[in-house]
């Protein structure tokens, strides 16, 4: 099945600074790859997400990439921002093999410093 | 739209008691998944179903744990026998569309049900 790995566990930013979360996959016939924000004791939220077919999108500012080839995949988040301090995970399709649920990663603790 | 309803919110129980947790998914949506949530960890796939039909539960433990979506009504994870191990943050997600087309759809969760084994 699918393994997603997520690096770093926790990362701390001044405010103002740029922060990048890396996620690694495994299966190669995975074709979704979103990330989610989880705020302390609420429901993970879709920030957002990237498909197999483009290398990068950007929102605002968050920005995702993609490298199939090394599959690996990053968020960015540039002028952070205090309210951008939560867990952020990263995840992967498990497709194949019957599991059609995604595979997470543990996640990063974002902390952004005042 | 309400969005995934999940009760309850928070659930104590004693180790051998047995634990019902309930997920409405969101209207239209017909796929249902479970995961949860350890301290400090992430998201653990358990168990996707379709109305009347597990699909995946790959993810489940093999003995106390079931799940069930039947025709009407919310999912139900249902934990018998609930020891320590068991506390943990059980999150509900539902989509409109299945995995394998997950590039068309999104992962819609709830705010989760915690539970507490004494």
């Amino acid at each position: 099945g699918e393994n997603v790995e997520q690096h770093p566990s926790t990362l701390s930013v001044q405010e103002g600074d740029s922060a990048v979360i890396k996620c690694t996959y495994s299966d190669s016939a995975s074709n979704y790859f979103p990330w989610y924000k989880q705020e302390l004791g609420k429901r993970p939220q879709l920030i957002i997400d990237i498909r197999s077919n483009v290398g990068e999108k950007k929102d605002q500012r968050i920005a995702v990439t993609l490298n199939k080839t090394a599959k690996h995949f990053s968020l960015h988040i540039t002028e952070t921002q205090p309210e951008d301090s939560a867990v952020y995970f990263c995840a992967a399709t498990a497709s194949g093999g019957g599991a059609d649920g995604l595979t997470f990663g543990k996640g990063t603790h974002l902390i952004i410093q005042p | 739209n309400a969005g995934v309803m999940q009760n309850p919110r928070h659930l104590v129980r004693r180790r051998g008691q047995e634990a019902r947790l309930r997920c409405s998914p969101m209207k239209g949506h017909s796929h249902v998944y479970w995961y949860r949530q350890l301290p400090e960890e992430g998201l653990k796939f358990m168990v996707y179903l379709q109305k009347e039909n597990i699909i995946d539960e790959s993810g489940m433990p093999k003995e106390r744990f079931s799940a069930e979506f039947p025709k009407e009504g919310p999912s139900i994870l249902r934990i018998q026998q609930v020891v320590r191990g068991d506390s943990a943050a059980y999150f509900c997600a539902s989509s409109r569309t299945s995995g394998r087309a997950m590039s068309t759809g999104e992962l819609f969760f709830g705010e989760g049900s915690r539970l507490t084994v004494l």
